[in-house]
């Protein structure tokens, strides 16, 4: 079991530019996340999935979009990145049970110039 | 609505010291409560989460928390801290109904010296 997988590790955007921010996982579950975390604010809900085919916004949603194609995939988006978007992003997966444990990938650290 | 505050934003200690992180809830309804530790350039990992039942809930490596309901608290402790506890440590809530978003602190990080 890989787990929870991002990609990529690192990236380098310019102002305007676009990308996609890839999560994969391989424990069949149903709840996935996208949250970014910035010095000193702790992780906010950018975007999360209850299941295949369903998207929801959380707390922080605007600027990015989601897609949840796949069960085991889910994809964040930035159409126009701007600086404030600089951050890390973690995506996470739970199964349906009653209890909220999260199980964290290794995060994306992305800067916009 | 829920929040969770960290008082402290960096704890240094010595290693083998004990450790205490401290953290409080707000909440008006029945919560979950998590603690999740972070070690660097690396994803979160959960060290222990109280759900119900007994107040004195113990996690991996070492690490205990005692849910007190009274004071809003789940404070996370260690008798003796090893130099590779040096992390951050986020305490975390979700409530037991509907959607169960998880809430975060902004993280406390424990700098453990030798």
């Amino acid at each position: 079991n890989a787990g929870v997988t991002q990609t990529p590790k690192f990236r380098v955007l310019k102002t305007g530019q676009s990308m996609t921010l890839l999560c994969a996982q391989d424990m069949n579950h149903e709840y996935m996340y996208w949250y970014r975390q910035d010095p000193g604010m702790g992780l906010r809900l950018i975007h999360y999935s209850v299941g295949e085919g369903t998207t929801a916004k959380g707390e922080v949603p605007d600027g990015y979009n989601v897609s949840r194609l796949k069960k085991q995939n889910f994809l964040l988006g930035l159409e126009s990145a701007a600086p404030s978007q600089t951050s890390v992003y973690f995506c996470a997966s739970r199964t349906g049970s009653s209890y909220n444990e999260q199980f964290f990938g290794p995060g994306t650290r992305l800067t916009v110039l | 609505a829920q929040s969770v505050t960290q008082l402290d934003s960096q704890v240094p200690v010595f290693e083998e010291a004990p450790v205490e992180l401290r953290c409080n809830y707000s909440s008006s309804v029945s919560v979950y409560l998590f603690w999740y530790v972070q070690y660097p350039n690396q994803g979160l990992q959960l060290l222990l989460k109280y759900l119900s039942g007994s107040t004195l809930v113990k996690g991996i490596n070492g690490f205990e928390a005692e849910f007190n309901k009274s004071q809003t608290s789940f404070h996370l402790r260690k008798p003796s801290v090893h130099i590779s506890d040096t992390a951050e440590y986020f305490c975390a809530l979700s409530m037991n109904t509907g959607f169960q978003k998880l809430v975060f602190g902004t993280g406390t990080r424990l700098l453990v010296s030798p």
